[in-house]
């Protein structure tokens, strides 16, 4: 079965700090990887995802993440954290579900504070 | 292009009745899927539909079923609820082909309170 770790419940970054958050997988077949961020009251959005070929993924709003295959783990990184950033990032991994479907499994969540 | 909707988005339920929760899927899309998001917690998948059947199942018990109507829109519904069952319920809409890629189109949730 497939999982997803991530590492720190909370993280407060100063504005303007470099964003690191932590996300490490477990999975039989090669992985598709995914963050989403849930900003508050509202459902969640796509950041980015990998699935094959390049491990470095560029997404929206200026994050990436990197696919290290050797050490298991698909870190979200922005270069300079912005007010607008404060949210909670998922990572998740596709899961097979049975009867030729898939799923979404997701980590417990990485809540995101920006100190001004 | 519409996003997708759920309705309601607060519902406040005492133990042992029944809840259904309504969604619309983003225009295009032919799976729908729903998941159950705890304080504190990522979302669990529950189950998802594709063409008006469900095709995949997550850890959850036969009281939490659900319909996909023929205009993609679907239902969850939960018999006998109990405390535990409260959290905020999402909804997410994809286009499957061959070789889905994983992104799912979330609603904004029901948050369902069971008293």
């Amino acid at each position: 079965a497939q999982s997803v770790t991530q590492l720190g419940s909370h993280v407060s970054v100063s504005e303007g700090a470099l964003v690191l958050l932590r996300c490490n997988y477990s999975s039989s077949v090669p992985p598709y990887l995914f963050w989403y961020v849930q900003y508050p009251n509202q459902g969640l959005q796509l950041l980015l995802k990998y699935t094959t070929g390049a491990t470095l993924v560029k997404g929206i709003n200026g994050f990436e993440a990197e696919f290290k295959k050797s050490e298991t783990s698909f870190h979200l990184t922005k270069p300079s954290a912005h007010m607008s950033d404060a949210a909670e990032y998922f990572c998740a991994v596709r899961s097979y579900s049975g009867a030729g479907s898939y799923q979404l499994t997701f980590g417990k969540g990485t809540k995101l504070s920006v100190i001004p | 292009e519409t996003g997708v909707t759920q309705s309601p988005t607060h519902l406040i339920k005492t133990r042992g009745q029944q809840v259904t929760l309504r969604c619309s899927s983003q225009s295009g899309h032919n799976t729908v899927s729903w998941y159950q998001q705890a304080l504190g917690q990522g979302p669990q998948f529950i189950f998802q539909y594709y063409r008006e059947e469900e095709n995949g199942r997550g850890n959850f018990p036969p009281r939490f079923s659900g319909l996909q109507f023929p205009n993609y829109s679907s239902e969850l519904n939960v018999n006998a609820l109990e405390l535990d069952d409260s959290a905020l319920y999402l909804c997410a809409s994809s286009f499957i082909a061959v070789g889905w890629s994983g992104e799912l189109f979330f609603g904004e949730g029901s948050r369902l309170t069971v008293l």
